[in-house]
């Protein structure tokens, strides 16, 4: 089934530690995203990319980078994990401007 | 910024009922509206979407209506189900850049 899959699922991090989150889409969708979700509120866009090789900050960009190598990746890294970054994180991609984002189900990250 | 909002945090509902989930934007430059369900582990579903020369639009049991004039987009759910219980948020794009705006969320919930 094609879609966004996210690994790990879940995760729980000592505090200073580096830790990379994945996202692979097999849509072939140009634009790639990720978004944290703090409980019982929305999202909060982290980290996009328009296309492979391009990046751009969001909302929420501190502390967080992430890479577009190829089309179908694009993971996120967390370089010296803080308490303040435990979150549900999620991937998403569309086509292109005015195209549904499509997402992951997340990956629950507790930083300790 | 633009901002979005919601004007209610939780809906309940009688199943079978009909649901109606607001949605109030600021920026009279937004072109396209788009409404997500997140069910509880889960990453946010595309629901439904509409373009800014459009006020309505239907699909399977669901309408969403925009109101240009006073800034207000809503999202109407038929004869609700026990499985439309969820967290249902309204999103918008005010450019060609493929970033959403994410409103806070509304829960609704299903009374048997």
């Amino acid at each position: 089934i094609a879609g966004i899959t996210q690994a790990p699922t879940s995760q729980i991090l000592a505090a200073g530690r580096r830790m990379t989150l994945r996202c692979t889409q097999d849509m072939r969708h140009n634009a790639m995203y990720w978004y944290r979700q703090d409980l019982g509120l929305g999202l909060r866009l982290i980290h996009y990319s328009n296309t492979a090789g391009t990046t751009g900050k969001g909302e929420v960009p501190d502390g967080y980078s992430v890479s577009r190598a190829n089309t179908d990746d694009f993971p996120l890294t967390l370089a010296s994990a803080v308490p303040s970054q435990t979150s549900v994180y999620f991937c998403a991609s569309s086509d292109g401007w005015g195209q549904p984002q499509h997402f992951g189900d997340g990956t629950r990250l507790s930083i300790l | 910024g633009e901002s979005v909002g919601l004007h209610l945090p939780t809906l309940s509902v009688q199943e079978g009922d009909n649901s109606i989930i607001n949605c109030a934007y600021s920026n009279s430059a937004s072109d396209y509206f788009i409404w997500y369900k997140q069910e509880s582990g889960k990453g946010p579903q595309f629901i439904i979407d509409i373009r800014s020369n459009m006020d309505k639009r239907q699909g399977q049991r669901v309408t969403v209506l925009l109101n240009k004039t006073v800034k207000h987009l809503s999202l109407q759910i038929a004869a609700t189900q026990p499985g439309d219980s969820a967290v249902y948020f309204c999103a918008l794009t005010e450019d060609s850049n493929y970033q959403l705006i994410w409103g806070a969320g509304t829960k609704l919930i299903i009374k048997p």
